[in-house]
């Protein structure tokens, strides 16, 4: 167990529809990462908060956005979604800075239909 | 930008067996490494990790060595059990300018040992 909890587990929504993923870091982790992972993608960063701050964005599209709570909980909205969007989407959370080992929850499986 | 380049898979071995997985990168300043494993229905667990060049990672008797000479980070294993049949990848850790940094991960090569 890594300590990063994301809910849901799975999740099917038709095309068009919205859905918002939830993921609470390890305690005491400042730093929350987004990542997808697909088959033709592979593992691909989306976008990064430190204590409650955007702080990096990958290759997120515009209909995807994510925030960072106070009690540093995120959650990551998919908007207006294709069938391509389709993918496990995987929070990771760390202390925070330079070289502190990202721990991964166990991810939550989107299936576009 | 950064990338990470790791052999394609399947890789099938019997139990007992010698792994290597191969990992090259490209990058311009000198990243951090690392190996992650996904286990079935799991996300990733660290495995192990280099910080500067000729360092070895090490753990549950895998290794890899952060050569900077060939860009290379290769996992090996020397004797391989049922329980290491996993997805492995290599990454490597691009800092952005804002003095974060995130993982840029190769596309995995997937283990299967047989009994």
């Amino acid at each position: 167990d890594s300590g990063v909890t994301q809910t849901p587990k799975h999740l099917i929504t038709a095309t068009g529809q919205r859905v918002t993923l939830r993921c609470s870091p390890r305690s005491g982790d400042l730093s929350v990462y987004w990542y997808q992972q697909s088959l033709d993608q592979g593992l691909q960063f989306l976008i990064q908060y430190y204590n409650g701050e955007e702080r990096a964005k990958g290759n997120i599209l515009e209909r995807f956005s994510a925030q960072q709570f106070p009690d540093l909980h995120s959650e990551l909205n998919l908007s207006s979604l294709e069938l391509g969007d389709s993918a496990l989407y995987f929070c990771a959370s760390s202390v925070g800075g330079i070289d502190t080992e990202a721990f991964f929850g166990q991810g939550t499986r989107l299936t576009v239909v | 930008g950064d990338s990470v380049t790791q052999m394609e898979g399947p890789v099938t071995l019997s139990e007992e067996a010698f792994l290597t997985i191969n990992c090259t990168y490209t990058a311009t300043g000198y990243p951090s490494l690392f190996w992650y494993v996904q286990y079935p229905g799991e996300g990733l667990q660290l495995l192990l990790k280099a910080t500067k060049a000729d360092d070895k990672g090490s753990n549950k008797g895998f290794e890899a060595t952060y050569r900077k000479e060939t860009t290379s980070f290769h996992l090996e294993k020397g004797s391989v059990q049922v329980s290491d049949s996993a997805v492995y990848f290599c990454a490597l850790s691009d800092y952005m300018n804002t003095g974060f940094q995130k993982l840029v991960f190769g596309t995995g090569t997937r283990l299967l040992v047989s009994p």
